[in-house]
């Protein structure tokens, strides 16, 4: 009940296009999801994210999809940038406890130019 | 900008000895946590600190792990007895307050490499 799946493991596209993301999970007492972007040998830096009371939610050129009722939430990249290869790791967690994150495995993204 | 302080950034020790990892957290945090993410794995939750006290610790932290905030500013975590599977990258992250949901600030992270 506390995973998060994450898919797919890796991907790859060409500059310009939308990488799409998802995530699941089955704890219902989650209720903030962020995506977090590591790029080598750094931390998780915070994307978006998103809670549970809306569907969509826009940043630049990130945006998450949220689907309470099935439970999964994704993350599309608009016009995707070689600048924008990094692993991408979606979470999950709950305000009523201590807050930690459950991460999903992460998807590694790489831009073609 | 406040960040997430960690140091050192990479530490290589032998096996069976003790390694003291440290953070200095965002200066007005509260929550304190420490992850851990093994080469290419997703990044795992170890234990959650709040007022001088491990609130949540995860299986993984068991009792060769230890933490610590010993002064005002810095939080760390020793590993009494290193193995070989601790070797990872382990991570530091803050947060504000109990009222407070949005990001965990994450820092840089600490390689340890274990021989």
């Amino acid at each position: 009940q506390q995973q998060v799946k994450q898919s797919p493991q890796s991907l790859i596209v060409q500059k310009g296009g939308i990488p799409i993301i998802n995530c699941a999970y089955e704890n219902t007492a989650f209720d903030y999801f962020p995506w977090y972007q590591q790029f080598p040998g750094k931390g998780p830096a915070l994307l978006i994210a998103i809670r549970p009371d809306v569907s969509e939610k826009k940043e630049g050129r990130f945006t998450i999809s949220f689907n309470k009722s099935a439970k999964q939430f994704s993350l599309h990249i608009m016009d995707s940038q070689p600048g924008d290869s990094a692993t991408y790791f979606c979470a999950a967690t709950s305000s009523s406890g201590t807050y930690k994150y459950i991460f999903g495995t992460g998807t590694r993204l790489k831009v073609l130019a | 900008e406040p960040e997430v302080t960690q140091t050192p950034s990479h530490q290589v020790t032998q096996m069976g000895q003790e390694v003291i990892l440290r953070c200095v957290p965002i200066s007005n945090h509260l929550y304190f946590y420490w992850y851990r993410q093994i080469l290419g794995q997703k990044v795992e939750f170890l234990v959650s600190f709040y007022n001088n006290e491990i609130s949540e610790k995860s299986e993984i932290f068991d009792d060769q792990f230890s933490v610590e905030r010993p002064d005002g500013s810095n939080f760390t975590l020793k590993i009494r007895s290193t193995k070989l599977e601790d070797s990872a990258m382990y991570f530091c992250a803050s947060r504000p307050s109990l009222g407070y949901t949005g990001e965990l600030f994450f820092g840089e992270g600490s390689r340890l490499t274990v021989l």
